[in-house]
C-alpha cells in the first residue's frame, strides 16, 4: 500500500522565483492538505483541495496556490519567493467522507531553500 | 478548535514507559484528541486518536480523563527510535465544516536515554 509521496525532496531557488512542489495521496485517499513548517515550529496549515477545488485555506498569501488533479494528486505552487519561506513542505492525505475528512497521514516533505 | 498544552521537554529510559502529558482544558464535546510525532526532519506521523474512550493500538495507548480537560499518550516500552517531537492536536469531528485543518503548537520533545 503505497504512502504519501511528496517530489522533489529537496529545492534551492533564489527571490522572486517560482516553484511547484508536487504530492500524490496513499492509495485511496482523495483529500490533500499543504503545510509550511519553518525551522523549530510545528507545521503551519495552508489549504486543503477536495474534489479538485480549495475547501479550506490558512494565514497564507495569494502566493500560494494549489491545485488537485483527477486523479487526487496535487501541486502546490509559490511566486514570488521570499526569504522567509524557506521550510519543509508537508503534505497530507486523508479520505473525505461527504465533506468530512479524518485522520491524515503526512508525506515526506520537500525542503525548500529560498537564497 | 481548543488548544492544547504540552511540556517542552521530556526524558525517558529505554525499556521504560513514556507518559507524554497534555492538557486540553476547553475542548469541546465534538473534538478528538489527536497525536502525532515527528522524527528529525521527517513528515509528522498519526500515533493514535480518541474522543473520550481511552484507546489503544500497535504503538500507543492514549488516557483520556473523564472531563476530557487532559489526556495522556503512553509508549509502553520506549526505544531510541521513538526519540521524536509529539504532538497532541484537538481537532473538531465529524460534521464540522472546520474539519480540514490540523492546528501543531510546539509539542514535546521526547529524549529516550540508553
Amino acid at each position: 500500500d503505497a504512502g504519501v509521496t511528496q517530489s522533489p525532496t529537496h529545492l534551492i531557488k533564489t527571490r522572486g522565483q517560482q516553484v511547484t512542489l508536487r504530492c500524490s495521496p496513499k492509495s485511496g485517499h482523495d483529500t490533500v492538505s499543504w503545510y509550511q513548517q519553518a525551522l523549530g515550529q510545528g507545521p503551519q496549515f495552508i489549504f486543503q483541495y477536495y474534489e479538485e477545488e480549495e475547501r479550506q485555506r490558512g494565514n497564507f498569501p495569494d502566493r500560494f496556490s494549489g491545485h488537485q488533479f483527477p486523479n487526487y494528486s496535487s501541486e502546490l505552487n509559490v511566486n514570488a519567493l521570499l526569504l522567509g519561506d524557506s521550510a519543509l513542505y508537508l503534505c497530507a492525505s486523508s479520505l473525505a467522507q461527504g465533506v468530512i475528512s479524518v485522520t491524515q497521514y503526512f508525506g515526506p516533505g520537500t525542503r525548500l531553500t529560498v537564497l | 478548535d481548543a488548544k492544547t498544552t504540552q511540556p517542552t521537554s521530556m526524558d525517558c529510559a529505554e525499556g521504560r514507559a513514556a507518559n507524554l502529558p497534555c492538557n486540553h482544558s476547553t475542548i469541546s464535546g465534538n473534538e478528538y484528541v489527536y497525536w502525532y510525532r515527528q522524527i528529525h526532519s521527517q513528515g509528522p506521523q498519526y500515533i493514535i486518536h480518541g474522543l473520550k474512550n481511552n484507546e489503544t493500538n500497535e504503538m500507543a495507548s492514549l488516557i483520556i480523563t473523564e472531563d476530557r480537560k487532559s489526556s495522556t499518550l503512553i509508549l509502553p516500552h520506549a526505544t531510541l527510535r521513538d526519540t521524536a517531537v509529539y504532538y497532541c492536536i484537538v481537532r473538531v469531528a465529524l460534521g464540522s465544516s472546520n474539519t480540514g485543518k490540523l492546528i501543531f503548537g510546539q509539542g514535546t520533545t521526547l529524549q529516550v536515554k540508553p
